[in-house]
């Protein structure tokens, strides 16, 4: 088993839908954890942390839960320009160790 | 405006050259990483550094050597390129809790 898993999609919504991925991480020990967004043949760039509270950004919105070792994105009122592939991302080991996950496709159709 | 650099952005080089691609933070980051992915693919950890003198391989195999003498530049090199070389080369730097700064990228293409 992975030590992060991610759905790989893609997941193909129209513009305007709400959408929802969730990444699961085995290390239950791990500290912090982000959701970064990679768009075709560039880097990938941080998007978000995720707390246990929740942390929301304009029409996105990161959960954190530890009890089922899962982390989540929602986009709401998806736009063209939300197209891109979602990297969960888990620090773990005092921020020694990283783990990315394999990412998750989104293609919004107009 | 980038605090981690990468350069060359492209490079295209024959079979058995040796290259470095170049790789500096300005962020004072203990930790600096490299990363290769192929199109559509994941990342695949093949370097990585914890300070000055500190070099570890990652989880992928790889042909290429690193070195860290200055905390802000962590260059990769390939003795003797191949095809099978062909990626892109991601450098990351983080420091002691937010997050990760990814370069720009070296897309190399051997040929």
């Amino acid at each position: 088993r992975k030590e992060v898993e991610q759905d790989p999609g893609p997941f193909n919504v129209p513009e305007g839908a709400t959408v929802a991925f969730n990444c699961t991480y085995s290390n239950s020990a791990s500290q912090s954890f982000f959701w970064y967004r990679q768009d075709c043949r560039k880097e990938p760039k941080l998007l978000m942390s995720v707390y246990s509270s929740g942390n929301e950004d304009g029409r996105f919105t990161a959960q954190l839960n530890r009890a089922s070792q899962y982390i989540s994105l929602l986009i709401r009122d998806s736009k063209l320009s939300d197209s891109a592939t979602y990297l969960c991302v888990v620090f773990s080991g005092g921020y020694q160790k990283v783990t990315f996950g394999t990412g998750t496709k989104l293609q919004v159709i107009p | 405006e980038a605090d981690i650099y990468q350069t060359p952005r492209y490079l295209v080089i024959g079979t058995g050259k040796k290259i470095t691609l170049e790789c500096s933070q300005t962020m004072g980051h203990d930790k600096m990483y490299w990363y290769q992915q192929d199109p559509g693919m994941e990342l695949h950890l093949i370097h990585y550094s914890y300070g000055v003198n500190s070099t570890e391989k990652g989880d992928l195999s790889s042909e290429s050597t690193v070195s860290r003498i200055r905390t802000e530049h962590f260059p990769l090199t390939l003795e003797s390129a191949r095809p099978s070389h062909t990626s892109q080369y991601l450098c990351a730097s983080t420091g002691t809790s937010y997050g990760y700064t990814f370069g720009s990228g070296t897309r190399l293409t051997v040929v």
